[in-house]
C-alpha cells in the first residue's frame, strides 16, 4: 500500500528556518516524482514544486521558485520542503503528493495527511 | 498569465446530476492538459477522483466521471449523495516551466 506520512505541525516565528518532511513507503521511492502543494487558510490548492528522488531533478512553480527548497534523501525514502526565513504569509497547510505514473511529474494520485505550518510572532 | 477557472459554487439535489467545469481564462482545455479532479472536505487532505481527463482513481465510484465538454474539462457527478458535499478542485498541466496550476475550486452543496 502506497503511503505518504508527513511530519507534525510546526509553530515558528518570522525569520526562522524550517524543514518539513514526507516519508514514502509501499513503492519504489526513487522511481516516482514527489511534490508539494500549499493550502493557505480558507483558500485553494497551489502546486509548489516536485522532485525526482532518483536523481534529485527538481522543478518549481514560478510562484515558488526561490521561496522554498525541495529536496529528498533516497536512503530514507523522505522528501523535504524547507524555508530559510519564514514569513507570516507562509502560514498554511502543506501536502506532499505522488503522481500515479512513474517517470514523469504527472497528476497527483496519492496524498500525505498534511503538515500545518503556523508562523507568528 | 493564464488562470484556471472553476465555478465558485454549485448546488445539486440529492439524487441529481451535476457537472462542474474547469476552463482557461485564455484558450481551450484539451486532453493535452491532463485535467484532473480532487475532492476535499474540511480538515481533510485532498482525495483524487479523476486524472488525465477521464481515468478514475482507485476506489472512486463510477458515478464520478470526467470528460471534455466544449472548451472545458468537466466533472460529472450522477446520483449525488449528501457526502458529496465538498470542495472540488481541478488541475491542468501548463507545460514545462509552469507545470501544474490548480483552479480556485468549486464548493458543492447537496440540498
Amino acid at each position: 500500500e502506497v503511503q505518504l506520512v508527513q511530519s507534525g505541525a510546526e509553530v515558528k516565528k518570522p525569520g526562522e528556518s524550517l524543514k518539513i518532511s514526507c516519508k514514502g513507503s509501499g513503492y519504489s521511492f526513487t522511481s516516482y516524482w514527489i511534490g508539494w502543494v500549499r493550502q493557505m487558510p480558507g483558500k485553494g490548492l497551489e502546486w509548489m514544486g516536485i522532485i525526482y528522488p532518483g536523481d534529485s531533478d527538481t522543478r518549481y512553480s514560478p510562484s515558488f521558485q526561490g521561496q522554498v527548497t525541495i529536496s529528498a534523501d533516497k536512503s530514507i525514502s523522505t522528501a523535504y520542503l524547507q524555508w530559510s526565513s519564514l514569513k507570516a504569509s507562509d502560514t498554511a497547510m502543506y501536502y506532499c503528493a505522488r503522481p500515479i505514473d512513474s517517470g514523469w511529474y504527472g497528476p497527483f494520485d496519492y496524498w500525505g495527511q498534511g503538515t500545518l505550518v503556523t508562523v507568528s510572532s | 498569465q493564464t488562470v484556471v477557472t472553476q465555478e465558485p459554487s454549485f448546488s445539486v439535489s440529492p439524487g441529481g446530476t451535476v457537472t462542474l467545469t474547469c476552463g482557461l481564462s485564455s484558450g481551450s482545455v484539451s486532453t493535452s492538459y491532463y485535467p484532473s479532479w480532487y475532492q476535499q472536505t474540511p480538515g481533510q487532505a485532498p482525495r483524487t477522483l479523476i486524472y488525465s481527463t477521464n481515468t478514475r482513481s482507485s476506489g472512486v465510484p463510477d458515478r464520478f466521471s470526467g470528460s471534455i465538454l466544449g472548451n472545458k474539462a468537466a466533472l460529472t457527478i450522477t446520483g449525488a449523495q449528501a457526502d458529496d458535499e465538498s470542495d472540488y478542485y481541478c488541475v491542468l498541466y501548463m507545460g514545462s516551466g509552469i507545470y501544474w496550476v490548480f483552479g480556485g475550486g468549486t464548493k458543492l452543496t447537496v440540498l
